[in-house]
């Protein structure tokens, strides 16, 4: 079965610099690839989703993720933060051969003024 | 809002009590699914309906009782629940649970706690 590991569980950043927030996954087959974020007391919003070509995929509030399939990974990035990003994201990955979305256990983004 | 809402927003049951959470989308979508958000851990999924029949139960507990009328409407009946339920119940629909690219829309949550 596919896996998600978000290896932070926190990620702090200064407004205007860059941020980039760390996915890896595990997929027996080709991935589809998602981002979600979850602002408090909401469901999670879709961001992006990797489905096939281009490996750089961009989204919604300027965000991008890249996909790498040597290293297995799909980091969330943007290049230049603001204080309204600071929010739960959530990466989750979805075998092509089956129906089954697994979602990591989610990255809590602070970008201060 | 997404095209899908969940009702109750917050809900604080005792543990002899029995309540149902509801959720409805009109998106059109034929999958929907129910999961629990705990603090600090991954999305628990817990149950999946494609066209109105489940097609997948994560060994949920008996205590937490789906059920899914028709494609539009989706409730989970809640009875005899222990404080360690205590979570943020989501809702998610999809096109479909198939071998599709789509993602899932999700619902607002209900927050359950139980004393």
């Amino acid at each position: 079965a596919q896996s998600v590991a978000q290896p932070e569980d926190q990620v702090n950043v200064a407004e205007g610099n860059p941020l980039t927030v760390k996915c890896t996954y595990s997929v027996s087959g080709n991935p589809y690839l998602f981002w979600y974020v979850q602002y408090p007391n909401r469901g999670l919003q879709f961001l992006l989703k990797y489905i096939t070509g281009d490996n750089l995929v961009k989204g919604s509030y300027g965000f991008e993720a890249e996909f790498n399939k040597s290293q297995t990974s799909f980091h969330l990035k943007k290049p230049s933060a603001l204080v309204s990003d600071s929010a739960l994201y959530f990466c989750a990955v979805r075998d092509k051969t089956n129906n089954d979305m697994r979602f990591g256990a989610g990255t809590r983004l602070t970008v201060k003024p | 809002e997404t095209g899908v809402t969940q009702t109750p927003r917050h809900l604080v049951m005792g543990m002899t009590n029995k309540k149902s959470l509801k959720c409805e989308q009109h998106l059109g979508h034929n999958a929907m699914y129910w999961y629990k958000q705990s603090a600090k851990k991954p999305l628990e999924l817990m149950f999946v309906y494609n066209f109105k029949e489940q097609t997948e139960n994560n060994s949920v507990p008996s205590r937490f009782s789906p059920e899914c009328p028709n494609s539009s409407h989706l409730f989970l009946h809640l009875h005899t629940l222990q404080p360690e339920d205590s979570a943020l119940y989501l809702c998610a629909s999809s096109q479909d649970s198939g071998q599709g690219a789509g993602g899932y829309t999700f619902g607002s949550g209900t927050r359950l706690t139980v004393v």
